[in-house]
């Protein structure tokens, strides 16, 4: 079985600029999590879409949204970025979603570089 | 509220010498508690996970972890380290019960010293 794939791996973005990337779970599963991970802050959590429907939010600000596609291929957008959005963007697939036995399985991230 | 706490930000140990990554959690339920590794440039990987069941949790690698309530502990063990585990480790915490968001620790970096 294929695993969670992110696309693109690197990414390199001004100031001001808007990104989107892509995750792809793995097949069957059907909840998506994006993550962020940066030195400083450590893994936050964005959001989690499960069945197109944006399931559960991080705190973080409205620059930042996703969607899920019926395939449960997810993207997420990043608006007007600053600097402090420089980061590695994790994806996570999972079977069901809920945050009890079933774990996630990670992509490899896309680092994005803002400048 | 759920939270997790990794108490050392940094482990150094010697190749062949015992490896302990301390985690604490707060739950209000009935947590289930994972252990990720992050090799450098990669994705995370479950290490364990304990879901209720047996206490003592064996995981990939030669590691095991211990669900300890009365302490709401969940440490992560190795009995003997290898330089293959230098990388990074974060215990995760989320309730069975709940539609919550997973919670991560900030993560521990663990040094394998030759």
């Amino acid at each position: 079985k294929a695993g969670v794939t992110q696309t693109p791996r690197y990414l390199i973005k001004t100031r001001g600029q808007q990104v989107t990337l892509s995750c792809s779970p793995i097949s069957g599963h059907r909840s998506v999590s994006w993550y962020q991970q940066t030195p400083g802050q450590g893994l936050q959590f964005l959001f989690e879409y499960f069945s197109e429907t944006q399931r559960n939010k991080g705190n973080f600000p409205g620059r930042f949204s996703g969607r899920q596609f019926s395939n449960s291929r997810s993207e997420m957008n990043v608006s007007t970025l600053e600097l402090g959005d420089s980061a590695l963007y994790l994806c996570a697939s999972s079977i069901i979603g809920r945050g009890g036995v079933n774990e996630q399985f990670f992509g490899p991230g896309t680092r994005l570089t803002v400048l | 509220a759920q939270s997790v706490t990794q108490l050392d930000s940094h482990v150094s140990v010697s190749e062949g010498t015992p490896v302990l990554l301390r985690c604490n959690y707060s739950s209000s339920y009935s947590p289930s508690l994972f252990w990720y590794v992050q090799h450098p440039n990669k994705g995370l990987q479950l290490l364990l996970k304990y879901t209720s069941a047996a206490t003592l949790v064996k995981g990939i690698n030669g590691f095991e972890a211990e669900f300890k309530k009365s302490e709401t502990s969940f440490h992560l063990t190795k009995p003997s380290a290898h330089m293959s585990d230098a990388a990074e480790y974060f215990c995760v915490v989320s309730d069975m019960n709940r539609d919550d968001k997973i919670i991560f620790g900030k993560g521990t970096r663990l040094h394998i010293l030759p």
